[in-house]
């Protein structure tokens, strides 16, 4: 296994369902993100993990959770999401969270649709 | 107004041409600038960084960065079928945020 792995690829679900998305980075890095990515809008990041302790929610809904238990897996909990909730959340990880982070590697995506 | 600022395109250029990219970004007190290329259906990787005034080359790639003025740049030279992808350009804000744009999507045809 290299770089970031996501899991799963596709998601559907039901507004009353509870999933999980699953990361894994095997780069060694110290920092993982969980972004967003909707159609015709930049790149949204939600959650930013460094050094398995959270450093920023970027005033994400709390029907979003994410877990980080350690450097290498984060994983975001789902729970009574809503149709517009339907995007590809992207995974990242870069060696750490500094001033001049901009290096990111990003996983393949997991891409969600609510119904 | 947005904070990183892309032409969504396309921008369609010929197989061997220069595609000239741009972007804007309101926060004057950015650092570190970077370019990704996501292909359709991808996620993106990264393929440059800049973080000084002037020009930055690599390979068929260079990055222009004008803090004055606010932007940041990519030329990408002798472009090829392959290079057709959406090119987004993000900018290390205050916070150590890293801040995307919405992308630029180019086109290169043979």
């Amino acid at each position: 296994e290299t770089g970031v792995t996501q899991t799963p690829r596709h998601l559907v679900m039901g507004m009353t369902n509870k999933k999980s998305l699953k990361c894994e980075q095997h780069l060694g890095h110290n920092a993982m993100y969980w972004y967003k990515q909707s159609a015709k809008k930049p790149l949204e990041l939600m959650f930013v993990y460094n050094f398995k302790e959270q450093t920023e929610n970027n005033s994400v809904p709390s029907r979003f959770s994410p877990e980080c238990p350690n450097s290498s897996h984060l994983f975001l909990h789902l729970h009574t999401l809503q149709p517009e909730d339907s995007a590809l959340y992207l995974c990242a990880s870069s060696q750490d969270w500094t001033g001049v982070a901009g290096e990111l590697f990003f996983g393949e995506g997991s891409r969600l649709t609510v119904l | 107004q947005k904070e990183v600022e892309q032409n969504s395109g396309p921008l369609s250029v010929p197989e061997g041409a220069i595609a000239s990219l741009n972007c804007t970004y309101s926060d004057r007190v950015s650092q570190s600038f970077f370019w990704y290329r996501q292909y359709s259906g991808k996620s993106p990787e990264l393929i440059m960084s800049i973080y000084s005034n002037g020009d930055k080359e690599d390979g068929r790639f260079t990055a222009q960065l004008n803090k004055a003025s606010q932007y940041v740049s990519l030329l990408i030279r002798d472009s090829q079928p392959s290079d057709s992808a959406t090119y987004l350009c993000a900018v290390n804000a205050a916070g150590n945020k890293l801040t995307f744009g919405g992308g630029t999507r180019v086109l290169v045809k043979p």
